[in-house]
């Protein structure tokens, strides 16, 4: 499996700022996604980060909320904008199985963001 | 996070028990399917899967079932230990590379 590296670990932010981050991946991978828990759910997509093309959002996220770079096959970055308490919740990155793509998927340890 | 499981549904039992959680998933389509472990701080942890042309598939410990019929999936867990501890999900992969995850379960196991 990927070894998935992800930054911040945790923060803490005030409403209206934004906060990037990091997502890096020891293989090269051909999708990253990206997935938010909020307190005491489950997981959620926000989208799906290509190489080369713009990110897919899902229902309810959207671009210039949740701005997606991914520059190359082992990085992508998520922003979270205009932050409100709303927002508060654990972001996670993901890669697919290299060894059946498409499938499962391997997860980083997350970010908890919590805005006061 | 610290924050997972808060609301979820828990199951209580004792070490040594065999442990089973139970899942619905929403779509017939559906043909593979995935139980993650994630414990508190820490991204899910793929567990076990299974495809839809299966009903029952084994790995250490654990035994995933798959009755289609009624859309439902189970984790069975054999001699569950303390660090079994944990929030479990199931999601069901509903083509296009896209994972739907379950509400999840909250196990707690008592030494």
């Amino acid at each position: 499996s990927a070894v998935i590296s992800q930054k911040p670990s945790r923060d803490i932010c005030q409403r209206g700022t934004s906060l990037t981050i990091q997502c890096q991946v020891d293989s090269q991978v051909t999708m990253m996604f990206w997935y938010r828990q909020q307190p005491g759910q489950s997981l959620t997509l926000i989208a799906t980060a290509n190489q080369g093309s713009e990110a897919t959002y899902e229902s309810g996220f959207v671009i210039d909320k949740f701005p997606i770079s991914r520059p190359n096959l082992t990085f992508s970055t998520l922003t979270v904008s205009n932050m409100s308490p709303e927002d508060s919740s654990i972001y996670l990155c993901s890669v697919e199985d290299l060894a059946g793509p498409g499938e499962k998927l391997f997860f980083g340890s997350g970010t908890q963001l919590s805005v006061l | 996070g610290e924050n997972v499981g808060l609301h979820l549904p828990t199951l209580s039992v004792q070490e040594g028990d065999n442990s089973i959680i139970n899942c619905a998933y929403s779509n017939s389509a559906s043909d593979y399917f995935i139980w993650y472990k994630q414990e508190s701080g820490k991204g899910p942890q793929f567990i076990i899967d299974i495809r839809s042309n299966m009903d029952k598939r084994q790995g250490q410990r654990v035994t995933v079932l798959l009755n289609k019929t009624v859309k439902h999936l189970s984790l069975q867990i054999a001699a569950t230990q303390p660090g079994d501890s944990a929030v479990y999900f199931c999601a069901e992969n509903t083509g296009f590379q896209k994972l739907v995850f379950g509400t999840g379960t909250r196990l707690l196991v008592s030494p």
